[in-house]
């Protein structure tokens, strides 16, 4: 397993176009979050899964965003209609679910980083 | 309510010094969790340990250390001798049990620079 995979790397978009993210977590892995990092900023907290369930998401979350994870496995965050404030890092991570509720480990992958215009 | 901080937004050292990098953490429930994490500029974040709040003893993994104090909320990291390679971002985080939820709070982090 390579760890959490995520594409593309880096997205240009202009001001009102649609994009969409896609993280590969590890397949073991039945946990997957998604996260999002602006320059000097730690990871703020956007959503969670557990397989296939949305269970959480945060109030950074506007209608504008959504993000699936079909069948488990492989998740989408997709942005509608972005806005330049939408410009960060979209990061990935996935963990197990062995350990209790806030100790899991998060393994993240390497970020989407978003430029719009 | 959660709340992570790390005061020191950048800290220069050359090779070979210890560095200690501060960690503050507000948080009202009694079973959290603490991280560090690093970022190189790569970009991925690297777990690098997890304490929970009943193991106050400090832990040593070769030139990291980690000291845990919950009388002044303090996760505080220690790298001996560092080296180039130490050079990255680094994040404490914080999780809490009781709200159920499995998201982390993470400070601004401190961005490490060790100069050959």
């Amino acid at each position: 397993d390579t760890g959490v995979s995520q594409d593309p790397r880096h997205k240009i978009t202009k001001r009102g176009q649609n994009v969409t993210f896609r993280c590969d977590p590890i397949s073991e892995h039945n946990r997957l979050y998604w996260y999002r990092q602006t320059l000097g900023q730690g990871p703020e907290f956007l959503t969670y899964f557990q397989n296939e369930a949305q269970l959480e998401k945060s109030r950074l979350l506007s209608d504008r965003f959504s993000a699936e994870r079909p069948k488990g496995s492989f998740s989408t965050l997709e942005i509608q209609r972005t806005e330049q404030g939408d410009s960060a890092m979209y990061l990935c991570a996935s963990s197990l679910d062995r350990d209790r509720a806030g100790a899991n480990v998060l393994t993240f992958g390497a970020g989407s980083r978003l430029t719009v215009l | 309510a959660q709340k992570v901080t790390q005061a020191q937004t950048e800290i220069s050292v050359v090779e070979k010094e210890d560095v200690t990098l501060d960690c503050v953490y507000e948080t009202r429930d009694t079973t959290y969790y603490l991280f560090w994490y690093k970022q190189p500029p790569s970009g991925e974040l690297v777990f690098l340990i997890r304490r929970n709040s009943f193991d106050e003893q400090n832990e040593i993994s070769g030139r990291y250390s980690w000291n845990f104090q919950k009388s002044t909320s303090s996760f505080n990291f220690t790298i001996t001798a560092s080296q180039v390679v130490d050079s990255a971002v680094y994040f404490c985080a914080l999780s809490e049990m009781a709200s159920g939820t499995y998201k982390y709070i993470f400070g601004t982090g401190t961005r490490l620079k060790v100069l050959a």
